[in-house]
């Protein structure tokens, strides 16, 4: 079955920029979009990324989405790192069988 | 403004059942897919279910195939998930969740989610 694998946590400075990677098992990740999710503690998760690398409106230009078909891997950077950026992240993409989520990377802005 | 609310959720014994549903409003219901993605806790999201815009192509996780089953009433807006045969792992926050268009492949707008407990 097809999985996506992120970092368990990622740490980074107010003001820094920093990037979270989701690594596809097999196959192509660039074949299938690729989102991604942001859940902030005791909230629904929201999406933050689509379509590999657009914005849903009300998103800051801060987050940005990636694809490196190379290294079978999406990412998401997000610039200027802010307080309120402290959540878990989640990528997620989908095959045959449904849709597939990656395990979440805990952002923590200190 | 999309929105989202799920209801239906509560502690229920292992091996019993429950309906969730998810009331939508703010777009045209019909036109899109919707899923259930639920997370236990202190873990992350898991694919539930999905059901195409008119209803007639429905999807399962491996997990729950043939103990839940997913659908829709386009005349009153609201998909269900009705949850049969539970375990104990099926305990989770479900979140009803609208896909990007009339096929799965990404949720756009996620309701607030809905806590079903199963436990004796």
């Amino acid at each position: 079955n097809f999985m996506l694998t992120q970092p368990h946590s990622v740490s980074e400075s107010p003001g820094e920029t920093v990037t979270i990677s989701c690594t596809g098992s097999s196959g192509s990740i660039a074949s299938n979009y690729v989102q991604w999710y942001q859940q902030r503690p005791g909230s629904a998760p929201t999406t933050v990324i689509y379509d590999d690398s657009q914005r849903p409106s009300g998103v800051p230009d801060r987050f940005s989405g990636s694809i490196d078909a190379s290294s079978n891997s999406a990412s998401l950077t997000i610039s200027g790192l802010k307080t309120e950026d402290e959540a878990d992240y989640y990528c997620q993409s989908y095959d045959s069988s449904g849709l597939v989520f990656g395990g979440g990377t805990k952002l923590t802005v200190l | 403004e999309v929105q989202l609310l799920e209801s239906g959720g509560g502690l229920v014994q292992p091996g019993g059942s429950l309906r969730l549903s998810c009331a939508a409003s703010g777009f045209t219901f019909s036109n899109y897919a919707m899923s259930w993605v639920r997370q236990a806790p202190g873990k992350g999201l898991d694919w539930v279910s999905s059901i195409s815009g008119g209803g007639g192509a429905t999807y399962y996780a491996d997990s729950v195939k043939g103990r839940f089953t997913i659908s829709r009433d386009n005349s009153k807006n609201t998909v269900y998930l009705l949850l049969s045969s539970l375990r104990a792992e099926d305990t989770a926050v479900y979140y009803c969740a609208k896909d990007f268009e009339d096929a799965y492949y990404g949720v756009d707008v996620w309701g607030q989610g809905t806590t079903v407990t199963v436990s004796s």
